[in-house]
């Protein structure tokens, strides 16, 4: 079953408003990763949360983690029409051998609004 | 941090060819990982390619299908063989910027479409 279910599916807003968007994953993690993706272009990580960390912060991003609930939530503040594209959340799991794989949610896509 | 490059950027395939995919690293890297995004889809690990060493595959992918090369340490190819129209995806090819975190850095990925 495909770990790291994300909503919305997709979101638009317009210039200036705040984006939030959720990803809930099923197994434990040793960390989740949320990356960036415009149109036809490849993946750009954007931040990387441990599983004891619960919040953080990189410039506009927010991410948030709770353990408990097997959810995450990523808020970027003060959008731009340069946030236009699709962001995913990407678990690593706990005790995993091999550590570039990452289990993906199916993603947002949001668009921003001039 | 490190550059990708990946090629061909996309291509136009007949159902039946086989399409290798080149992707080079500006930097040493141990492991490079080959994903798979279907159309509308998220992306799903293909296999594992160790420098040296047979490619590990995941569940659901196997070698005559998808054959991997790992010559060196800085160069990987992943083959497409016997192509249906199933198989019109992008590949991306990706590296771990930080030694076990996992953390990757993706090339601009090959977008096949399979007539």
């Amino acid at each position: 079953s495909q770990q790291g279910e994300e909503d919305p599916q997709a979101l638009s807003i317009q210039e200036g408003e705040n984006a939030t968007m959720n990803c809930s994953y099923k197994t434990s993690i040793n960390n989740l990763q949320w990356y960036r993706q415009n149109s036809g272009r490849g993946l750009v990580h954007l931040i990387l949360i441990r599983s004891n960390e619960r919040e953080k912060h990189s410039g506009r991003l927010r991410v948030t983690l709770d353990t408990s609930k097997k959810s995450s939530s990523l808020l970027i503040t003060a959008s731009r029409a340069a946030d236009t594209a699709s962001y995913f959340c990407a678990t690593r799991d706990a005790g995993g051998t091999s550590y570039g794989k990452l289990t993906f949610g199916q993603g947002t896509i949001l668009t921003v609004h001039p | 941090s490190a550059v990708i490059s990946q090629k061909p950027s996309r291509d136009i395939c007949q159902r039946g060819t086989s399409l290798t995919i080149q992707c080079q690293v500006d930097s040493q890297v141990t492991m490079m990982f080959w994903y798979r995004q279907q159309p509308g889809q998220s992306l799903t690990l293909i296999a594992t390619a160790n420098q040296g060493s047979e490619a590990t595959y995941e569940s659901g992918f196997v070698i005559d299908k998808f054959p991997i090369s790992r010559p060196n340490l800085t160069f990987s190819t992943l083959t497409v063989s016997n192509m249906s129209p199933e198989d019109s995806s992008i590949y991306l090819c990706s590296v771990e910027v930080l030694a076990r975190t996992g953390e990757l850095f993706f090339g601009e990925g090959s977008r096949l479409t399979v007539l």
